[in-house]
């Protein structure tokens, strides 16, 4: 059973482009939750997903991110036009319900 | 609202001796509570969690944690480092919330071995 995969590891954008980062959850898990690491901190909660469902999206920015979990594929992290500020590793997790979470390797975005 | 303290940001210890690295957390609720390791530039790999069973959790890799509800504290420890623990810690605690598992991370220990 291959682990939760992220997808890409590493993503270079300049200001004002477009960021699409991508996660596949184990499988057989439908629970798949972002958390975001900005630089020597710890990691906080931005969203939580079932399929085709946002549960939880305090943790968003309530401009420029949005995120979906669609009954077929990867759940997309999508942050528009980015700024500096958006550069950090991007950690998704998945689980079955009320179970622990399994992180995939992240996604270091790095805004030029 | 949940939270987690680690009250040390960086602890040195030399090889073959042991490792304590402390948390407290706040909760409304009976709280799930976790050590999470992450080393550089990987993700993160459960060590241990807490959730109302035993007090004394072991976890993988020799550390151990004991929930102590009196002193609100989770702290993790392992009886002799080995250079391979050198890596960042995160204590998190988990409200469930109508099967919401969000976590809520310490901003993290990072662990170095003398050798």
């Amino acid at each position: 059973n291959a682990g939760v995969m992220q997808n890409p590891r590493h993503l270079v954008r300049r200001r004002g482009q477009e960021a699409r980062l991508r996660c596949s959850p184990m499988k057989g898990h439908s629970h798949v939750y972002w958390y975001r690491q900005l630089p020597e901190e710890g990691l906080k909660f931005m969203v939580y997903l079932q399929k085709e469902n946002i549960i939880d999206e305090s943790g968003m920015p309530k401009e420029r991110f949005s995120a979906e979990f669609p009954k077929e594929g990867p759940s997309i992290l999508r942050i528009q036009q980015v700024v500096r500020g958006d550069s950090a590793a991007y950690f998704c997790a998945s689980s079955p319900l009320g179970e622990e979470q399994f992180f995939g390797p992240g996604t270091r975005l790095t805004v030029l | 609202a949940q939270s987690v303290t680690q009250l040390d940001s960086h602890v040195s210890v030399s090889e073959g001796t042991p490792v304590l690295l402390r948390c407290n957390y706040s909760s409304s609720y009976s709280p799930s509570l976790f050590w999470y390791v992450q080393h550089p530039n990987k993700g993160l790999q459960l060590l241990l969690k807490y959730t109302s069973a035993a007090t004394l959790v072991k976890g993988i890799n020799g550390f151990e944690a004991e929930f102590k509800k009196s002193e609100t504290s989770f702290h993790l420890t392992k009886p002799s480092a080995h250079m391979s623990d050198a890596a960042e810690y995160f204590c998190v605690v988990s409200e469930s919330n109508f099967g919401n598992e969000k976590l809520t991370f310490g901003t993290g220990t990072r662990l170095t071995i003398i050798p």
